[in-house]
C-alpha cells in the first residue's frame, strides 16, 4: 500500500554542517517525489522535487537522491544555516495526480 | 500571481455542529487538494478535486466531504464535528497532476 517512512523525526546540526533526511516506500507505482519545509506556523513550501526518471537533482545547497531499486530518496543540505531551521517533510506521488502521501516528517535544528 | 487563500483563518466550533471551509487556488490551477495537519497523524490527505469532479479520496470517514465549482474554488465540509476532527486543514493547488503543490495558510479549526 501507500507508505512512505521518514529518518529521523528530529535532527540537530552545527552551522556549516551538512544535514541528510532519508525516505523509504512501498509502492512501486510512485513516481513523484517532492520535498517540502514548513517552518513554525507557517505553510509547507516546496524546496525541491525529482520524478522517477532522474537520479539526482540540485538546486544551490540542496539536493535529492533517488534509488528507486531500495525504494528510497533521499534529502541533502550542504553548509546549513539558522534559516535552514524547520520541519521537512517528503512524499510520494503516484499516477497523474494530486494526491501526495506525505512522510512524518524531520525537525531540523541548525545551531548557531 | 495570487497565492493560495483560504478562509477562515481560524475557527471555533463545539462537538456535533458542522463546519464549512473555502479554498480559492492559484489562477489557472485546476487542481485543489485538501489536507489535515495534525501533530500526532503528520499531514494526512483527505480528498482531491479536478474540474468539479473529486478525484482521490483519503481513508477519513463520510462525515468530511467537498466539492470545487467552475471557477475552481473549493469548499470542504465537515459534519457532526468530533473532538478528534481539531486541526490545521490545509488547501494546496496544482497546475495538473504529479506538478507541485501550493499550499495555503490553512484553517485552523478547534472542536471543544
Amino acid at each position: 500500500g501507500e507508505n512512505v517512512e521518514q529518518h529521523p523525526s528530529t535532527l540537530s546540526v552545527q552551522e556549516g554542517d551538512s544535514a541528510v533526511i532519508k525516505c523509504t516506500y512501498s509502492d512501486s507505482a510512485s513516481n513523484y517525489f517532492p520535498w517540502y519545509k514548513q517552518e513554525l506556523g507557517k505553510r509547507p513550501q516546496l524546496i525541491i522535487d525529482i520524478r522517477s526518471n532522474v537520479g539526482e537533482k540540485k538546486d544551490q545547497r540542496i539536493a535529492v537522491t533517488l534509488n528507486k531499486t531500495a525504494k528510497h530518496f533521499s534529502l541533502h543540505i550542504t553548509e546549513t544555516q539558522p534559516e535552514d531551521s524547520a520541519v521537512y517533510f517528503c512524499a510520494l506521488g503516484s499516477g497523474n495526480t494530486g494526491k501526495l502521501i506525505f512522510g512524518q516528517g524531520t525537525t531540523l535544528q541548525v545551531k548557531p | 500571481k495570487a497565492g493560495v487563500t483560504q478562509t477562515p483563518r481560524y475557527l471555533i466550533k463545539t462537538r456535533g455542529q458542522q463546519v464549512t471551509l473555502s479554498c480559492s487556488p492559484i489562477s489557472g490551477h485546476r487542481s485543489v487538494s485538501w489536507y489535515q495537519q495534525t501533530p500526532g497523524q503528520g499531514l494526512q490527505f483527505l480528498f482531491e478535486y479536478f474540474s468539479e469532479t473529486q478525484r482521490n479520496k483519503g481513508n477519513f470517514p463520510g462525515r468530511f466531504s467537498g466539492r470545487q465549482f467552475s471557477n475552481s474554488r473549493s469548499e470542504m465540509n465537515v459534519s457532526t464535528l468530533e473532538l478528534g476532527d481539531s486541526a490545521l486543514y490545509l488547501c494546496a493547488s496544482s497546475l495538473a497532476g504529479n506538478s507541485p503543490l501550493h499550499f495555503g495558510n490553512g484553517t485552523r479549526l478547534t472542536v471543544t
